[in-house]
């Protein structure tokens, strides 16, 4: 079965400073790997996706991610945050093929809670 | 083009009760994903439904159940509530089935099980 790990539970980063958020994922092929950013009240938004090629993804509002095979990690990065980014972070996996019939839906961890200090 | 749409956002029941969830997919999606999300368990998969058709379902009890319509806007129905059925429940649409395509989620029913 398939399973992600966000080690962190909260990370507190100041504004400006660059920020790295961890996933670590388990799974028996070639995983889908997304990352969602959800705001207070909200329903998730797609930050970005890795499929396949470069491993070196790069999404929306200044974030990208890191697909590392041999650690089974694909963490998220930006250089720089800004306190708009204050949220909860969710990493997914999801299976390539589609097979039917099983639970393909996305596999989420439990979340990282990002605090911006000013 | 509309985001997705989830009626009603808020929901108060009580245990014992029924209740049932609309999501409207984006125009021209024709898969509809349900999720379950509770600070305890997280971001839990319910089902999927594509064509009308439930293709996928995640480990819930048969008190948990779907449909999709012909014009793709799904229901999800919850019977004989309990206080741990409370939760936020999230619609996803996709143009079709499966991960490679990207999943737009709805903001959600909150619903409470007093």
């Amino acid at each position: 079965a398939q399973s992600v790990t966000q080690p962190d539970i909260h990370i507190t980063v100041s504004e400006g400073a660059s920020l790295e958020l961890r996933c670590n994922y388990s799974y028996g092929a070639t995983p889908y790997l997304f990352w969602y950013v959800q705001s207070p009240g909200q329903g998730l938004q797609l930050l970005l996706k890795y499929f396949s090629g470069d491993t070196l993804v790069q999404g929306i509002k200044g974030f990208e991610a890191e697909f590392k095979r041999s650690q089974s990690s694909f963490n998220l990065r930006k250089p720089s945050v800004h306190w708009s980014d204050a949220a909860e972070y969710f990493c997914a996996v999801g299976s390539l093929m589609y097979s039917g019939g099983g639970a393909d839906g996305l596999t989420f961890g439990k979340g990282t809670h990002l605090i911006i200090q000013p | 083009k509309a985001g997705v749409t989830q009626t009603p956002r808020y929901l108060i029941k009580t245990r014992g009760q029924q209740v049932t969830l609309s999501c409207s997919p984006i125009s021209g999606h024709r898969s509809v994903s349900w999720y379950q999300q509770t600070p305890g368990q997280g971001l839990q998969f319910l089902f999927e439904y594509f064509s009308e058709t439930q293709r996928n379902k995640g480990n819930f009890p048969g008190r948990f159940s779907g449909r999709q319509f012909s014009n793709s806007r799904s229901e999800m129905n919850v019977s004989t509530l309990e206080l741990g059925d409370s939760a936020l429940y999230l619609c996803a649409s996709s143009f079709s089935q499966g991960a490679r395509y990207e999943q737009y989620f709805g903001p959600g029913t909150r619903l409470t099980v007093t």
